[in-house]
């Protein structure tokens, strides 16, 4: 069975930057990529990012560049994803979730965690 | 970059036959998937490629897409079925994923 587990909950100040990590277990940590989406209080799912776990390439959102890092750790099948110079309009819940290089779907997602920035 | 348009909110009976839809253009030359997130909770991938659905989904949840409009129908409407639901398909120019704006189904 797919699990994907998410580290907890964060508070930062405006400027700081933020780490979540993304545990997976039960397949293959190369059979899917791992993208990243948030979501605002209140508002729609936004993509981030995504990154192939089996060559490493990424590709982000255009809004986001610059700022975030996604990685991964093959050795524990995690996935990371950083981003710098936070704004209180990042404050949002951020969900990992598995790629499928096939269907092009999110497959499976990760409980979610919440970044909070503010002064 | 490639849109796609969702009704905000739906409202159904219990029992009743819920559709919700996706618009963008030419859509029904893309695979669309479908994804339920119940409130305070992850979402959940129900229908992908149009019409399959994942281990776990119940038949009540198809999918149908064509020309310029995907439709996910929820057959037998239960309470638990009340979320936001979201369709997604990949844009190829941008190699990323298009979120649909969601759509609050409210089961009366």
């Amino acid at each position: 069975q797919v699990h994907l587990v998410q580290s907890g909950a964060e508070e930062k100040k405006p400027g700081a930057s933020v780490k979540v990590s993304c545990k997976a277990s039960g397949y293959t940590f190369t059979s899917y990529g791992i993208s990243w989406v948030r979501q605002a209080p209140g508002q729609g799912l936004e993509w981030m990012g995504w990154i192939s776990t089996y060559n490493g390439n990424t590709n982000y959102a255009q809004n986001l560049r610059g700022r975030v890092t996604t990685t991964t750790d093959t050795s524990t099948s995690t996935a990371y994803m950083e981003l710098r110079s936070l704004r209180s309009d990042d404050t949002a819940v951020y969900y990992c979730a598995t790629f499928s290089y096939g269907s092009r779907s999110l497959d499976y997602w990760g409980q979610g965690t919440l970044v909070t920035v503010s002064s | 970059s490639y849109v796609l348009t969702q009704p905000p909110s739906v409202s159904v009976a219990p029992g009743q036959t819920a559709r919700i839809t996706c618009g963008g253009n030419n859509i029904g030359s893309k695979s669309v998937h479908w994804y339920q997130q119940r409130p305070g909770q992850a979402p959940v991938l129900v229908v992908y490629d149009d019409r399959d659905r994942p281990s776990g989904i119940p038949e009540r949840f198809s999918g149908s897409n064509s020309v310029n409009t995907a439709t996910l129908t929820i057959s037998r409407v239960e309470a638990g079925d009340e979320a936001d639901y979201y369709c997604q398909v990949w844009d190829s120019s941008s190699d990323q994923p298009i979120f649909g704006g969601g759509t609050k189904l409210t089961v009366l």
